[in-house]
């Protein structure tokens, strides 16, 4: 267990829906991070939350938002939902920006989308 | 575009085995790179971590060897178990001065070790 909490674990909608999928990272960590990961595709990096403030942005569609609250805790919003937004969404948390040697990141168990 | 290229796609092995997994970067400049193993619908689970100055590290049957000069990187496992069953990620983390970091993946290499 990496300490890191996803919900919900499983998530099925229809194309056109929106979903908010909640990630709580582990204890005294102030970094959050969200992947996606397509059948058989690698992680794709999507944004980076440090102490509320979003710190990096990767390949994340104009339909995706997230943000960090207070709390720590993260969101990611996901609208308009398409067939191909289908995934795995995975969550990590990291002390500080990970990549820094020795600043690792955890992963959550993640939460399986399935749009119909 | 900084990318990370991982070979065999698959392999399979059998149980006792050793086996020899690849991973080629261009990412400049480079700061440190990670082997994750991932199970199933799990998220991944840190194995080594490796600056550019290292030439090898050890976690008990895994040990990921890294030339920096031809941005190559191996995971040698040893005596393979079941267990290690999953995909095995090689992931590279650019340097950056501003302090902030995207990590860039592999796709994995998928390992099915059998009896």
């Amino acid at each position: 267990d990496s300490g890191v909490t996803q919900t919900p674990k499983h998530l099925i909608t229809a194309t056109g829906q929106r979903v908010t999928l909640r990630c709580s990272p582990r204890s005294g960590d102030l970094s959050v991070y969200w992947y996606q990961q397509s059948l058989d595709q690698g992680l794709q990096f999507l944004i980076q939350y440090y102490n509320g403030e979003e710190r990096a942005k990767g390949n994340i569609l104009e339909r995706f938002s997230a943000q960090q609250f207070p709390d720590l805790h993260s969101e990611l919003n996901l609208s308009s939902l398409e067939l191909g937004d289908s995934a795995l969404y995975f969550c990590a948390s990291s002390v500080g920006l990970a990549g820094v040697l020795g600043d690792e990141q955890f992963f959550g168990p993640g939460t399986r989308l399935t749009v119909l | 575009k900084n990318q990370v290229e991982q070979s065999p796609q698959s392999l399979i092995i059998l149980e006792g085995k050793n086996c020899t997994l690849q991973c080629n970067y261009t990412v400049s400049p480079f700061s440190n790179l990670r082997w994750y193993k991932q199970d199933t619908g799990r998220g991944p689970v840190s194995l080594t971590i490796m600056t550019f100055s290292e030439n090898t590290k050890s976690n008990g049957r895994y040990t990921a060897t890294l030339d920096a000069d031809t941005k190559q990187s191996s995971l040698h496992i040893t005596a393979s178990q079941l267990s290690d069953s999953a995909s095995y990620i090689c992931v590279v983390i650019p340097y950056s001065g501003a302090g902030s970091y995207q990590l860039t993946f592999g796709k994995g290499t998928k390992l099915s070790v059998i009896p």
